[in-house]
This record gives structure tokens, sequence and C-alpha cells, in this order.
């Protein structure tokens, strides 16, 4: 089955202590993207990556790291959470970034609480 | 940088009627217009795409238009169902910032 597999669902961690979100989707899509969802805003992305090894700033990018090693997996680090980022994240992949045909394809998301 | 907006406020209707959503976003012109399906504690899906230069797109009981004169798109669910309860979002990508923006979304409740 086609889909985008993100862990955990759920994540509470304290302050200051370094956690990762993993992200993989198994559709050989070139184009992933990690966001954020809060009330009221909407989703804004944090960051986004074209192809492997080729990654850039969304709109909310401080805070957050990301890496691109293979083209299927593309975790969302949080060196040292603060309770402002605390929120629902959202891992996305797309065939090609603005082809037309190519929507984005979400995973079911993380819910994560920084106390 | 581009705005989206929807309707924050709930929008209840009765099993069988047609529901309508509206998206509407400032600035620059979007290339195509996507909107998104979310069901409580899961990710978005996607419905429907319709590009700058398509006027009307339909998909079963769905249809979406668009204005670019009004910088407007609606969405429409015909003969609506309990099952189409849900929040729906609007995207658009644009050439001019090479990326989507999302709406907030708009909650639909069907009522039997």
């Amino acid at each position: 089955e086609a889909q985008v597999t993100q862990n955990p669902r759920y994540l509470i961690t304290v302050t200051g202590k370094k956690l990762t979100v993993t992200c993989s989707q198994n559709m050989n899509h070139e184009y992933m993207s990690w966001y954020r969802q809060d009330p009221g805003l909407g989703l804004r992305q944090i960051y986004y990556s074209m192809n492997v090894e080729v990654t850039d700033k969304g709109d909310v990018p401080e805070g957050y790291k990301v890496s691109r090693k293979e083209k299927r997996n593309f975790p969302l680090i949080l060196e040292s959470p603060s309770p402002n980022q605390t929120s629902l994240y959202f891992c996305a992949s797309s065939l090609k970034r603005g082809q037309n045909n190519s929507p984005l394809h979400f995973g079911n998301g993380t819910r994560l609480t920084v106390t | 940088s581009q705005k989206i907006e929807q309707n924050s406020e709930a929008l209840n209707i009765q099993e069988g009627k047609t529901a309508t959503l509206t998206c509407n976003y400032t600035n620059y012109s979007p290339a195509y217009l996507q909107w998104y399906r979310q069901d409580p504690g899961r990710g978005p899906v996607f419905l429907l795409l319709i590009r700058e230069n398509e006027k009307e797109k339909r998909k079963e009981r769905l249809k979406v238009t668009f204005d670019t004169t009004l910088k407007q798109s609606l969405f429409h669910i015909t003969a609506s169902q309990p099952a189409d309860s849900a929040t729906y979002l609007c995207a658009l990508w644009t050439y001019n910032f090479n990326k989507f923006y999302f709406g907030s979304g708009t909650k639909l409740n069907v009522k039997p």
C-alpha cells in the first residue's frame, strides 16, 4: 500500500531533550516536506527536500533540522525542544514539487507535547 | 507573502443538501489550487485539483470552481452525507514562491 509513515504518533518530552520524528514513504517520491499544524494557523511548512541531499527552509524552520540521506526517509530533528514547538506535525511527499498532477500525500501526524 | 482565507466557523447543513465551502486568496495568482479533506487525528487527503485556466472541475459529488478575478475558489459537495463531515483545506501553488500555501480549513458537519 502506498503510504507515508510517521513515528511516533504521540510524543511527550521535556524542554531541551533532543528528539527525532521519523518519516518514510514507499512511493519513490522526489519531494518531501514537514509541516506543523496549529489551531487557526493552518499548515505551515518547516523544511522541504527536492531530492536526496537537497533540503531547504520553509516558513518556520527555527529550532528544527532535517536530513535526506535516502530518497524514502526524511527525519525531523529537534535538537533542543521548547514548549512553543508543541504542535501536530505532518510529513508529506509528492512525485515532484510543483508538478500539476502531483498532489501531496500526508502521513497520519505526530502530536508532540513539550513540557 | 500569500494569504489564504477559509471560513473558520463550522458549516452545519442537513443531509442531502449541497455544502459550499469558500477559499479566498490575496496577492499573487496561483498556478493551481487543490482541495484536501482532513479527519480528526489523520493527515489531509487530496480530493481535487483545478488549474488557473480552468473554471470548473467535477469528481462524482464534488465540484470545484476557480475565479481568478475574484481570487476565490468554491468547493461544493452535492447530496451531502454524514460521512462527508470533516475539515476541508484548500492549498494553492504559486510559481512566484514555488511552494504550497494552505488555508486553516473549514469544518463541515452534515446532520442526518
